[in-house]
């Protein structure tokens, strides 16, 4: 079956630094990857769609050059919080896709900025 | 816009008590029907996908069905270790997923 990798599971970073979040899909190519944003009690939300090799198309209200996406290959794509503060504080989650498959998801990541 | 309205959005039943959740959607083009468990902490995992109304799909004590309008996740005799939030998503087009709020079960022994 497809397995979406997702690292780290957790990360505390301080308010104002950047953060690095990887998403791979170990045993399939994704053509296309999506990142997620999860707040308590709330559903998941659409930050940005991300083809290999192409700019990610990001979602009304998500900044662009805070939340910065970049699908390098057809197994990788990486989501970079910047200057990061406490409102950043959330759970977010990836999925991959390929043609015919259906949507796989990443374990999430639990990001506390303090 | 494509919308999803799950209900209820908490469910608690004793052990064997069977019972349904509820999907009801609003999509331009329906490309497929998705239901998730997701455990806290967790992401999605993936339980069904339902193309066409009149759809079906049975996995141990879950099936799922698909009307024009809803989807529905039936749960017959649950366990505890059944406990979990249900998400129900929709695919239109552009590839765009878009989830519910999902509802929260709990099965009580």
């Amino acid at each position: 079956g497809a397995v979406v990798s997702q690292h780290p599971s957790r990360v505390i970073c301080k308010s104002g630094t950047s953060v690095k979040i990887e998403c791979r899909s170990l045993d399939f190519q994704a053509t296309t990857m999506f990142w997620y944003r999860q707040f308590p009690k709330q559903s998941l939300m659409l930050m940005a769609t991300s083809n290999e090799g192409s700019k990610a198309t990001y979602e009304q209200g998500v900044e662009k050059d805070k939340f910065l996406i970049n699908h390098a290959s057809l197994t990788l794509s990486t989501l970079t919080v910047t200057s990061a503060h406490p409102e950043d504080s959330s759970f977010y989650i990836c999925s991959a896709t390929r043609q015919d498959y259906g949507y796989t998801f990443g374990s999430g990541t639990r990001l506390t900025v303090v | 816009e494509d919308q999803v309205t799950q209900s209820p959005e908490a469910l608690r039943l004793q052990e064997g008590e069977s019972s349904s959740l509820n999907c009801s959607y609003t999509v331009s083009g329906l490309r497929g029907l998705f239901w998730y468990r997701q455990d806290p902490g967790k992401g999605p995992e993936f339980l069904f996908t339902l193309y066409s109304a009149g759809e079906e799909k049975e996995k141990e004590r879950l099936k799922a069905t698909l009307t024009k309008k809803e989807s529905f996740l039936h749960i017959t005799a649950p366990k505890p270790e059944d406990s979990a939030t249900y998400l129900c998503a929709v695919s239109g087009g552009y590839q765009k997923v878009t989830f519910g709020i999902g509802t929260k079960l709990q099965v009580i022994p």
